[in-house]
């Protein structure tokens, strides 16, 4: 069981805007540890997408965008495109387990 | 450009060690921490545990008598062992470099690692 929550799955449609939830608790993103975001394309390893202070590494475009709010982190992506569609992996530290936890991940299809 | 690629074999018999390697180039080990991340078959990420550069190390609780993650800085590499594997060790193992605020930055491409009865 995973202390971090994202929903399995979400969907828009090209063009559209979504957000992935990320909701942790008060000894992780609610402790002020930030928030990583890792796109998973299909058959590909992991690739560090952007954390909760909106720092992205330079290939990643501005459509995607990442916040946090008390216990919880979201990513926001704009302008939907067919390349979008991966799975997307929340990640943070947690004082309480003393170590690093990963969501469960999100299954994002652009329709 | 760093880079990150594992090495090790791919088959495993239960109950023995699973030994992965990770070398590093374009970059120092120097600085970082350096870890270990799995995927099962068809699942999410599980953290496994890194070391700092200077060797110490901190693993995730649910395997800590299992393992033991080591850095040699000579050679720029660093190594996984778990020790008495099972079935549900069967998994996609991926290393990575991780930052001081905990982002995993880099990422080998991953090794299939089979748990074999």
């Amino acid at each position: 069981q995973s202390v971090l929550t994202q929903p399995p799955s979400v969907s828009g449609a090209q063009g559209q805007r979504v957000t992935i939830s990320c909701t942790g608790a008060s000894s992780n993103i609610g402790a002020g540890h930030d928030a990583h975001w890792y796109q998973q394309l299909p058959g590909t390893a992991p690739k560090f997408l952007i954390d909760s202070n909106n720092n992205r590494p330079s290939w990643v475009p501005d459509r995607f965008s990442g916040s946090k709010s008390g216990t919880s982190a979201s990513l926001a992506i704009t302008g939907l495109q067919a390349e979008d569609e991966a799975d997307y992996y929340c990640q943070s530290y947690d004082r309480s387990l003393g170590g690093e936890i990963f969501a469960g991940g999100t299954k994002l299809t652009v329709l | 450009q760093v880079q990150l690629q594992e090495s090790g074999p791919g088959l495993v018999k239960s109950s023995e060690t699973l030994s992965l390697t990770c070398a590093v180039s374009g970059g120092s080990i120097n600085g970082y921490y350096w870890g270990w991340v799995r995927q099962p078959p068809g699942k999410g990420l599980e953290w496994i545990g890194y070391v700092y550069y200077n060797g110490v190390p901190n693993y995730n609780s649910s395997l800590k008598s299992r393992l033991t993650i080591s850095v040699d800085t000579s050679r720029n590499q660093f190594s996984l062992n778990l020790r008495s594997v099972t079935a549900a060790d069967t998994a996609i193992y991926y290393c990575a470099r991780v930052k001081g605020d905990s982002t995993f930055d880099y990422w080998g491409q991953g090794i299939l690692v089979t748990v074999s009865s």
